[in-house]
């Protein structure tokens, strides 16, 4: 799987948008890329995925570039619920079953 | 409908005692997978299965045994414990989805996990 980098924390005002960036360079043709969340001391949540082409659903946009060398999470209006680690993966489809989750980035949501 | 449940959620286990650790997940899932979370570490593979009868070492495997004997329910063993296996646990499933299905599709869903302290 490719390597993804993220920052290890940021912080959010509450009601504002949040855009969490991640590099994947070495991402190859046929992996996806994938965002998880994990709110303290629960098991981790699906986000959205995503192979090349924007997505939105009813939790988050991911905004991919066109070399698909990096992506961005938004979440559009932020609450203080949404303070939580947040990982990005990158995975082949549905044939892989592994999720290799790396530190994530520490997302604070402030009022 | 309790998704990814798991048992117990908190132990405290002496160096070289055994338990067992069960999931269980009433949405028909197919694969089943046993992560451990270190403390400030992300989640890293154990074992994880793609149907009933069926097992497969992850990332971290050692130390570790699992069955599947039913869907519904994956085991995960600890035979003879080490306080290097002091960790958070968390189970998940996922629909593997069908031929003609959007083939990225393979979202997970976790239990709230175990806190197993090995003393």
């Amino acid at each position: 799987d490719a390597k993804t980098t993220q920052p290890p924390s940021m912080d959010c005002a509450e009601g504002r948008a949040a855009n969490l960036p991640c590099n994947h360079s070495t991402i190859s043709g046929n992996e996806y890329v994938y965002w998880y969340r994990q709110i303290h001391s629960q098991g981790p949540q699906y986000i959205i995925h995503g192979l090349k082409n924007n997505e939105t659903n009813e939790m988050a946009s991911l905004i991919i570039t066109e070399d698909r060398k990096s992506s961005t999470l938004i979440l559009p209006h932020a609450t203080l619920r949404d303070t939580a680690v947040y990982y990005c993966i990158v995975r082949v489809g549905w044939d892989d079953y592994k999720l290799s989750f790396g530190a994530g980035t520490t997302v604070t949501v402030r009022a | 409908n309790a998704g990814v449940t798991q048992t117990p959620k908190f132990r405290v286990l002496k160096t070289g005692q055994s338990m067992t650790l069960l999931c269980a997940q009433d949405m028909n899932h197919e694969y089943m997978y046993w992560y451990r979370q270190d403390p400030g570490m992300g989640l890293r593979l154990i074992h994880y299965s793609v149907g009933e009868g069926t097992t497969a070492k992850g990332e971290v495997p050692d130390g570790y045994n699992v069955s599947r004997l039913k869907k519904q329910n994956f085991l995960l063993g600890l035979e003879s414990a080490a306080p290097s296996q002091t960790s958070v646990y968390f189970c998940a499933s996922s629909y593997p989805g069908l031929a003609g299905e959007r083939r990225s599709y393979n979202e997970q869903f976790f239990g709230p996990g175990t806190r197993l302290t090995v003393l």
